[in-house]
């Protein structure tokens, strides 16, 4: 069974640093690649980034230079690491698998002083 | 950037059929956007209905369907029902590796 459960969310100060999890279960983070997506509340999703099984990695403009995805082979997880945090940054944080086919529950950032 | 659109909200009668559409501003949505179709109910999160333009994963409703349509992806529901009330959101792809979702759907089955 798949299974993919993020963590790391809160509530962090604008222009503070978090760090968002994904423990993947039921295939290898290494052999494909993956995506975070997010979801502003009341609004709709929006695509963040994705790392492919060869390593490349590739942001939305609006996190390019601030945000860095990542991946821990032996540990089966997927990261993103969240730097420069901005208010509109608030949203649910998904990750996703390369094919969409699998989500996880998500993790709420919160960004507000 | 693309920009992706979809009609914002539309209301469907139990039993009767819809076409959600999801439209490109760079132009024709082809095949090799690999369009795909999310179905989201308040309070949880997404879940895939369609990739890949028209195929389905084991766990989409036989209901659904997914095609180009007039220059754009289209999902078309045959027979709603109560439970397919929800947010619907399409995913283009484009060259340089950055998909874009469209901004949703909002269907009702009144």
């Amino acid at each position: 069974e798949v299974q993919l459960v993020e963590s790391g969310g809160g509530l962090v100060q604008p222009g503070g640093s978090l760090r968002l999890s994904c423990a993947v279960s039921g295939f290898t983070v290494r052999s494909n690649y993956m995506n975070w997506v997010r979801q502003a509340p009341g609004k709709g999703l929006e695509w963040v980034s994705l790392i492919y099984a060869g390593g490349s990695t590739y942001y939305a403009e609006s996190v390019k230079d601030r945000f860095t995805i990542s991946r821990h082979n032996y540990k089966n997880t997927l990261y993103l690491q969240m730097n420069s945090l901005r208010g509109e940054d608030t949203a649910v944080y998904y990750c996703v698998s390369g094919d969409f086919a699998y989500w996880g529950q998500g993790t709420l950032v919160t960004v507000s002083s | 950037q693309a920009v992706v659109t979809q009609e914002p909200s539309l209301t469907v009668s139990p039993r009767g059929t819809v076409t959600l559409t999801c439209g490109s501003s760079t132009g024709t949505v082809t095949s090799g956007h690999n369009a795909y179709w999310f179905q989201q109910r308040p309070g949880q999160a997404p879940r895939t209905l369609i990739f890949d333009t028209s195929n389905k994963h084991s766990w989409t409703p036989a209901r659904f369907s997914g095609s180009l349509l007039g220059g754009k992806a289209a999902l078309t529901l045959s027979g709603a029902q109560p439970e397919d009330e929800a947010d619907y959101f399409c995913l283009l792809s484009y060259s340089g590796g950055r998909p874009v979702f469209g901004g949703g759907t909002k269907l009702t089955v009144l």
